[in-house]
């Protein structure tokens, strides 16, 4: 089972309104990854945790804030979103093992749009 | 730094082999992905290299390394239309949690 599930499919949400995006893997990878893509673009990655401590910010701003309450769950809780932050979110996770081949694996994402 | 370049789009037809290229800086790099991006839909693995391998051929998809001048290919043969995708180039480093660097991606668009 390679599957990385993302809820919800499709979210609509306005400025000032808070919501959270989940991401849930059964795959035993110790590595999970927050990416924003917009459209025509390559993703961009915003937060790798690794063994359930965040190991990389890329530089993203205070209204995104990730969570990762187990090995298994990673979630991003937004805040006072802007309209240019509509895209589309991309949850990924490896096996975060030395001894491994670290590929990705991509669930199938959330469309958010801000208004 | 670190860059991955690829062309933006291939047409071909049906039947026919499709062949993706990409060019990447990073002479560390030690692994090379292709990955396949439907619309609306999120990355899907298609094949990997490790960079001290040359070719890599898994059914219909071949993937040619050339270290020396930094060019990956992935080589497509019978093209079908559920082929038409976005395919992304990527590089990462042998560390955990380290993410990948994609290429702009490259759209092939497969005709009848």
């Amino acid at each position: 089972d390679t599957e990385v599930t993302q809820t919800p499919k499709h979210l609509v949400m306005g400025m000032t309104n808070k919501k959270s995006l989940k991401c849930e893997q059964h795959m035993g990878h110790r590595a999970m990854y927050w990416y924003k893509q917009k459209a025509k673009k390559p993703p961009e990655l915003m937060f790798v945790y690794s063994y359930e401590k965040l190991s990389i910010n890329e530089s993203v701003p205070s209204r995104f804030s990730p969570e990762c309450p187990n090995s298994s769950l990673l979630n991003l809780h937004l805040h006072a979103l802007q309209p240019e932050d509509s895209a589309l979110y991309l949850c990924a996770s490896s096996p975060g093992n030395r001894d491994r081949v670290y590929e990705q694996y991509f669930g199938p994402g959330t469309r958010l749009t801000v208004t | 730094g670190e860059d991955v370049e690829q062309s933006l789009f291939l047409s071909v037809r049906e039947g026919d082999s499709s062949v993706i290229n990409c060019t990447y800086t990073d002479s560390s790099s030690t692994y090379l992905y292709w990955y396949k991006q439907e619309p609306g839909a999120g990355l899907q693995l298609l094949t990997y290299i490790f960079s001290n391998m040359d070719m890599k051929q898994d059914q219909r998809l071949t993937v040619l390394l050339n270290k020396k001048d930094k060019h990956l290919s992935l080589r497509i043969a019978d093209t079908q239309t559920g082929d038409s995708a976005i395919y992304f180039c990527a590089e990462t480093h042998n560390q955990a949690g380290t993410a990948l660097i994609f290429g702009k991606g490259t759209t092939l668009s497969v005709s009848s």
